[in-house]
């Protein structure tokens, strides 16, 4: 396993209901992302972070809502999501964002279900 | 944009046999070419990178990568694979924004039979 922690690993919400991801990377990294990964689709990157600001949001729903409070912990809220938001959500980190291509570093994922 | 193109949905191999993954990438400046696998139920874990310098890269899992420029590819390569091999692989290339972000393909089902 990497450095990269995510919970839950499963979670099963109604359409109405909140809940929160929650990612840790235990790096040193200052750079953190949330990518969504449905079945026969390409990873779709939806926020960046570096240096805890957003630097990139790819025209996410704001039904989703990244918070970053420090380099080491990023969150992705949720709030009256839709059936099609069903997928495998992956967190990331690499050391920055900008400059040097460094690899990132995956967690193991979240499988949310929708209701 | 940057992009790449993993022209196989799944590549069958026998154990023992020699394993190749295609990638082809498009580019407009300098191509930063990433491969990274991923095992059921777990995240992506990176295999290996191309940056510049030698066009033959090795990686984790004895997993090499060759890069070709004439042809636009990057083609992840194992002498002999494994059936714990089994997984599924992805090309990624850096976006020329600014901060790096990475492109990925649409994976490569890779199925090692014993």
């Amino acid at each position: 396993e990497t450095g990269v922690t995510q919970t839950p690993r499963h979670l099963v919400m109604g359409m109405t209901n909140k809940k929160s991801l929650k990612c840790e990377q235990h790096l040193g990294h200052n750079a953190m992302y949330w990518y969504k990964q449905s079945a026969k689709k390409p990873l779709e990157l939806m926020f960046v972070y570096s240096l805890e600001e957003r630097v990139e949001n790819n025209s996410v729903p704001s039904r989703f809502s990244p918070e970053c409070p420090n380099s080491s912990h990023l969150f992705l809220h949720l709030h009256t999501l839709q059936p099609e938001d069903s997928a495998l959500y992956l967190c990331a980190s690499s050391p920055y964002a900008t400059g040097e291509t460094y690899e990132q570093y995956f967690g193991p994922g979240t499988r949310l279900t929708v209701t | 944009a940057q992009s790449v193109a993993q022209p196989e949905d799944q590549v069958n191999v026998a154990e023992g046999n020699p394993l190749t993954v295609k990638c082809t990438y498009s580019v407009s400046g300098n191509p930063y070419l990433f491969w990274y696998v991923q095992y059921p139920n777990r995240g992506l874990q990176f295999l290996l990178k191309y940056i510049t310098g030698d066009n033959l890269v090795k990686g984790s899992y004895g997993f090499e990568a060759e890069f070709n420029k004439s042809q636009t590819s990057f083609h992840l390569k194992k002498p002999s694979a494994l059936v714990s091999d089994s997984a599924l692989y992805f090309c990624a290339v850096r976006d020329d924004d600014s901060w790096g972000k990475l492109q990925f393909g649409a994976g490569t089902q890779v199925v090692v039979t014993p």
